[in-house]
């Protein structure tokens, strides 16, 4: 089975606060993803990954950034949290089968 | 992406067969239907896919119609922990990059009663 860790379930940070929110998987898959979920929004990519060092943006990029510096772990970066930030933020990851995604478990994050 | 019609929500009682329904009647050849589900507060997890052939793994059937214009997801046993969301996508199968967005639908909430 495909397991897809993600470093907090839940984390409270206050505005200004830079964030760092880790996705770990164990499949060798090279395509990750970050995607956040909001009520009524549905899903949304803020970024995904191809390769190693290699990343593209997603729909809404805006105040995230990313990191690839090993296949299995895939960061995601809030470089000054805001409040419009809080969300689930969900980690993802695609292997030979198109579409097929692995999701990590969430987490759940608020920015006071 | 193609668009889906999923009823809002179903019950189910445990032990007996979901059969959850999904309508894509503008579905084009290359479109597969996958199916996801969403347990409350977790991660969405990947269920099933197909083209035009029913399917099954060990986690549920899929059958779609000969015209390709409906599905219907089974999960033959349902438990209490398959109370969730489900979503019908139908999209032309992507291999990652900026089309690799995965979108949602309402989806349908089955609820499994004891």
């Amino acid at each position: 089975d495909v397991k897809v860790t993600q470093s907090s379930r839940y984390l409270v940070k206050r505005t200004g606060e830079k964030v760092f929110l880790e996705c770990v998987q164990d499949m060798d898959h090279e395509n990750m993803f970050w995607y956040r979920q909001d009520p009524g929004l549905g899903l949304r990519l803020i970024y995904f990954s191809y390769d190693v060092k290699m990343k593209e943006k997603g729909d809404i990029p805006e105040g995230y950034s990313v990191s690839r510096e090993k296949k299995e772990r895939f960061s995601l970066i809030l470089e000054s949290a805001s409040t419009n930030q809080t969300s689930m933020y969900l980690c993802a990851t695609m292997g030979q089968i198109p579409d097929t995604q692995y999701f990590g478990p969430g987490t759940r994050l608020t920015v006071l | 992406d193609a668009k889906t019609t999923q009823p809002t929500s179903m019950d189910c009682a445990e032990g007996r067969a979901a059969n959850l329904p999904c309508n894509h009647s503008t579905i084009s050849g290359n479109e597969y239907v996958y199916w996801y589900r969403q347990i409350h507060s977790q991660g969405p997890q990947y269920i099933i896919h197909g083209l035009k052939n029913n399917e099954t793994n060990e986690m549920a059937s899929l059958i779609i119609t000969e015209d390709r214009k409906s599905s219907t997801l089974i999960l033959p046993h349902a438990t209490l922990r398959d109370t969730a969301v489900y979503y019908c996508i139908v999209r032309v199968p992507n291999y990652g990059g900026s089309q690799g967005n995965l979108i949602f639908g309402k989806g349908t909430k089955l609820s499994v009663k004891p």
